[in-house]
């Protein structure tokens, strides 16, 4: 069973440049979360793609996009790159059904905005 | 607005010795709780999660957490650590109907000493 797979594993940008951050979800699974990590912080909830469509969003500002694809993939995009945005970016897919179904996640992609 | 706060940063402990890490929540419904852990150079995974039933719930490698509802709290423990239980760990949580949206605390960094 292939695991959750993020590309690229690193990444530097500069501010207002976009980025586009891939994620492949383990089989069997199509939702998919994302989550932004900063330095010294938990992972905080971007939003959410189930049957290609977002379902669920944290406080993020809509310069932060995704999109999910028939085979489950997803990306995220994020517009107008800001020096703030500098973290570990996280995908996560889980089985349908409940809230309370694990959630497996990949590496991560480490982006850096100068 | 949902929160997670877990209340140490940095634990340092001997091999064998006691471990229990606090984590409070604060939301009024009905939530799910979890615990999730990063290993050195691997991927967060699950430890254990709460969802209903009895608020002792076991997970992997000898690890537990006991949910107590009238203190809104999740506090993970495992009786004598061994030098392999260095990692992060990171209480979740999300709500009962809430659509997905799992909040995290920011994390306790554990250094078991050999």
């Amino acid at each position: 069973e292939t695991g959750v797979t993020q590309s690229p594993t690193h990444l530097i940008k500069t501010r207002g440049q976009q980025v586009t951050l891939r994620c492949s979800s383990q089989s069997g699974h199509n939702t998919v979360s994302w989550y932004q990590q900063a330095l010294g912080q938990g992972p905080q909830f971007i939003f959410q793609y189930y049957r290609e469509e977002e379902n669920g969003r944290g406080n993020f500002p809509p310069r932060f996009s995704g999109l999910q694809f028939p085979n489950y993939s997803s990306e995220l995009n994020v517009n107008a790159l800001e020096l703030d945005d500098s973290a570990l970016y996280l995908c996560a897919s889980r089985k349908p059904g409940q809230e309370y179904n694990e959630q497996f996640f990949g590496p991560g992609t480490r982006l850096t905005v100068l | 607005a949902q929160s997670v706060s877990q209340h140490n940063h940095h634990v340092i402990l001997s091999e064998a010795a006691s471990l229990e890490l606090g984590c409070n929540y604060s939301y009024g419904g009905t939530v799910n709780l979890f615990w999730y852990v990063q290993y050195p150079g691997q991927h967060l995974q699950l430890l254990l999660k709460y969802f209903s039933g009895d608020p002792l719930v076991k997970g992997i490698k000898g690890f537990e957490a006991e949910f107590i509802k009238s203190k809104f709290s999740f506090n993970l423990r495992k009786p004598s650590v061994q030098w392999s239980d260095t990692a992060e760990y990171f209480c979740a949580v999300n709500a009962r109907g809430g659509g997905f949206k799992t909040i995290f605390g920011a994390g306790t960094r554990l250094f078991v000493k050999a």
